[in-house]
């Protein structure tokens, strides 16, 4: 079965603060995504990475980074968190090929911007 | 990326045949058709994909007609544990999939 953990479930930070959300995928997919969701909104893509040390701006990368310095983990950075990146974040992962929308999702990290 | 346009939300009753219809009139030809199912407080679920004709797996069937402009989610027989949020996705596996964004999905509703 398909693993992709998040490192917190829930979290509160101030403003200004760096974060750190963490994505483990234990099936050795190549493809891992970082999406924020927001009510009238949906998902929306953050980032994307193909490969270890390789990344791709989604649709909303500003304010965000990431990093995957190993196949299974990604991750998401707010470098200076705001309030307005309040939201739920998910990471998922995928196959290559005819399997990349075949994406396994994590159960979210829920955060606030305070 | 296609725009989709799917019902905000659906109601039915156990046991009934759901249908919920996706409409992406301008459908590019490297687009492939995802849905993903969603709990509350959950991640999406990947359910099936499809790029023509009608795709089945053990949950559900995909209906596309010829000119894939719209594609058909059908869930046979839903039970109380099918109420969740699906959300159509229209993407190219190439280039492009970048501006990927899930839309607001249509939020079903099973009643005993």
């Amino acid at each position: 079965d398909v693993k992709v953990t998040q490192s917190s479930r829930y979290l509160v930070k101030r403003t200004g603060e760096k974060v750190f959300l963490e994505c483990v995928q234990d099936m050795d997919h190549e493809n891992m995504f970082w999406y924020r969701q927001d009510p009238g909104l949906g998902l929306r893509l953050i980032y994307f990475s193909y490969d270890v040390k390789m990344k791709e701006k989604g649709d909303i990368p500003e304010g965000y980074s990431v990093s995957r310095e190993k196949k299974e983990r990604f991750s998401l950075i707010l470098e200076s968190a705001s309030t307005n990146q309040t939201s739920m974040y998910l990471c998922a992962s995928s196959l290559s090929g005819s399997s990349f929308y075949e994406q396994y999702f994590g159960p979210g990290t829920r955060l606030t911007v305070t | 990326l296609a725009k989709t346009t799917q019902p905000i939300s659906m109601d039915s009753y156990e046991g009934q045949e759901v249908n919920i219809t996706c409409s992406h009139n301008n459908i590019a030809t490297n687009d492939y058709i995802t849905w993903y199912q969603q709990f509350p407080s959950q991640g999406p679920r990947f359910i099936i994909q499809g790029y023509k004709t009608k795709v089945t797996n053990e949950v559900a069937s995909l209906f596309i007609p010829a000119d894939r402009k719209s594609s058909t989610l059908s869930l046979p027989r839903v039970s109380l544990s099918d109420t969740a949020v699906y959300y159509c996705l229209v993407a190219p596996r190439g280039t492009g999939f970048q501006k990927l964004v899930f839309g607001t999905g249509t939020r079903l509703l099973v009643s005993p």
